[in-house]
């Protein structure tokens, strides 16, 4: 257990509809990853948050967005989904990013289905 | 596009034997990578990390080899297992972006 919780485990919607995922860091950790994963495709990074403020973004829709709340937990949200949009999305945190390179624990991700 | 990226989609190896999984990357002023193991229905699993001023770092059956001159770092497990069947992912520490390769599925022939 990496001590990254997801919510939930799995989602079945439709297309055009909109969605919250949320993630909770390990205890203590102050920055949050989000991850997309395609079949048979790696780990696209979207975005981090570090403390409540955005700090990176990676290829992130303009139809999804996100945020860390003062308590640190971060929700993604996805919206006007569409096909294409089906996929593993991971959660990953770290303590801090201060140190140039530190090593992810990751949650056990949302599967999202659009139907 | 990415710049980290691996040479084979799917290596298998006889059960007790070495694994060799490569992976090429782009930016030469990456200073940081990472491998994870992802095995099924589970998130990515921190296997083992090397900054660019080494060459070489071992862990527990596992040892991460970067080439700079060539833009090449490999994963070497020892005595595989058939716990060690996943898929191995090199990452980049880019721009302060964790950045992946698309993974190495290890399969474990008994």
């Amino acid at each position: 257990d990496s001590g990254v919780t997801q919510t939930p485990k799995h989602l079945i919607t439709a297309t055009g509809q909109r969605v919250t995922l949320r993630c909770s860091p390990r205890s203590g950790d102050l920055s949050v990853y989000w991850y997309q994963q395609s079949l048979d495709q790696g780990l696209q990074f979207l975005i981090q948050y570090y403390n409540g403020e955005e700090r990176a973004k990676g290829n992130i829709l303009e139809r999804f967005s996100a945020q860390q709340f003062p308590d640190l937990h971060s929700e993604l949200n996805l919206s006007s989904l569409e096909l294409g949009d089906s996929a593993l999305y991971f959660c990953a945190s770290s303590p801090h990013p201060e140190t140039r390179g530190e090593k992810l624990f990751f949650g056990s991700g949302t599967q999202l289905s659009v139907l | 596009g990415e710049s980290v990226g691996l040479h084979l989609p799917t290596l298998s190896v006889q059960e007790g034997d070495n694994s060799i999984i490569n992976c090429a990357y782009s930016n030469s002023a990456s200073d940081y990578f990472i491998w994870y193991k992802q095995e099924s229905g589970k998130g990515p699993q921190f296997i083992i990390d090397i900054r660019s001023n080494m060459d070489k770092r071992q862990g527990q059956r596992v040892t991460v080899l970067l080439n700079k001159t060539v833009k090449h770092l490999s994963l070497q497990i020892a005595a595989t297992q058939p716990g060690d069947s996943a898929v191995y992912f090199c990452a980049e520490n880019e721009d302060d972006k964790i950045i992946f390769g698309k993974g190495t599925r290890l399969h474990i022939l008994p």
